[in-house]
């Protein structure tokens, strides 16, 4: 049981280049993340998945598309990345929100993008 | 909208001695969850300990407690025994279920436990 994966661990990119940062779980969990942390600041949402097959936006969403591959997958993509989206990266799950005390996340151990 | 904020970016403590990070939050809901994450220079951010707002009883983990005060809207987190792998940065963290979950995340707080 690994938990939450994400690859790659660290990732250097030109501006304007596009990448895809990839999350799984192994948990049957319904609900999947994406976050982003700068310094100074807590994590902020950028988009989430309450279920497979839908995809909704967060906090800070311009810039960044998202894939429910399936119940496991949650992937985010850069089309275009700009210095701004210099950050650390972090995907969570949660179980079906609407089992009582389900409300923890779990966190993948995050992808650290440099874009120069 | 939900705000969540954490005053002290930084605090340090002896080892073996107690600490306690303030939080405070903003919220019209009744219904609600708040966490404590805990985030060592790995990286990992890693669940300390959560609180049902509907519960009056202060969440307790170990040598992790909280001070819960609804009416005041504060959820502070103590450290009993500090030990070196304590040293971390800690987030408090606001979910109102009715919104899919989504966490809210204060600015965090830098602990450094001394030895």
């Amino acid at each position: 049981n690994a938990g939450v994966t994400q690859t790659p661990k660290f990732q250097v990119l030109k501006t304007g280049q596009s990448m895809t940062l990839q999350c799984a779980q192994d948990m049957n969990h319904n609900s999947m993340y994406w976050y982003r942390q700068d310094p100074g600041m807590g994590l902020r949402l950028i988009y989430y998945s309450a279920s497979e097959g839908t995809t909704d936006k967060g906090e800070v969403p311009n810039g960044y598309n998202v894939s429910r591959l399936n119940k496991r997958e949650f992937s985010l993509r850069l089309e275009s990345a700009a210095p701004s989206q210099t950050s650390v990266y972090f995907c969570a799950s949660s179980p079906d929100r609407r089992t009582i005390f389900v409300e923890t996340q779990y966190f993948g151990p995050g992808t650290r993008l440099l874009v120069l | 909208a939900q705000t969540v904020t954490q005053s002290q970016p930084e605090m340090s403590v002896q080892e073996a001695e107690t600490v306690t990070l303030s939080c405070t939050y903003d919220t019209s809901e009744n219904n609600y969850y708040l966490f404590w994450y805990k985030q060592p220079p790995s990286r990992q951010m890693i669940l300390v300990i959560r609180q049902e707002a509907y519960k009056q009883q202060n969440a307790t983990e170990n040598r992790f407690s909280v001070n819960f005060q609804k009416a005041a809207k504060s959820f502070s987190l103590k450290i009993s025994d500090s030990q070196l792998g304590d040293t971390a940065m800690y987030f408090c963290a606001f979910m109102n279920p009715s919104n899919t979950g989504k966490l809210i995340f204060g600015q965090g707080t830098t602990l450094q436990v001394k030895p």
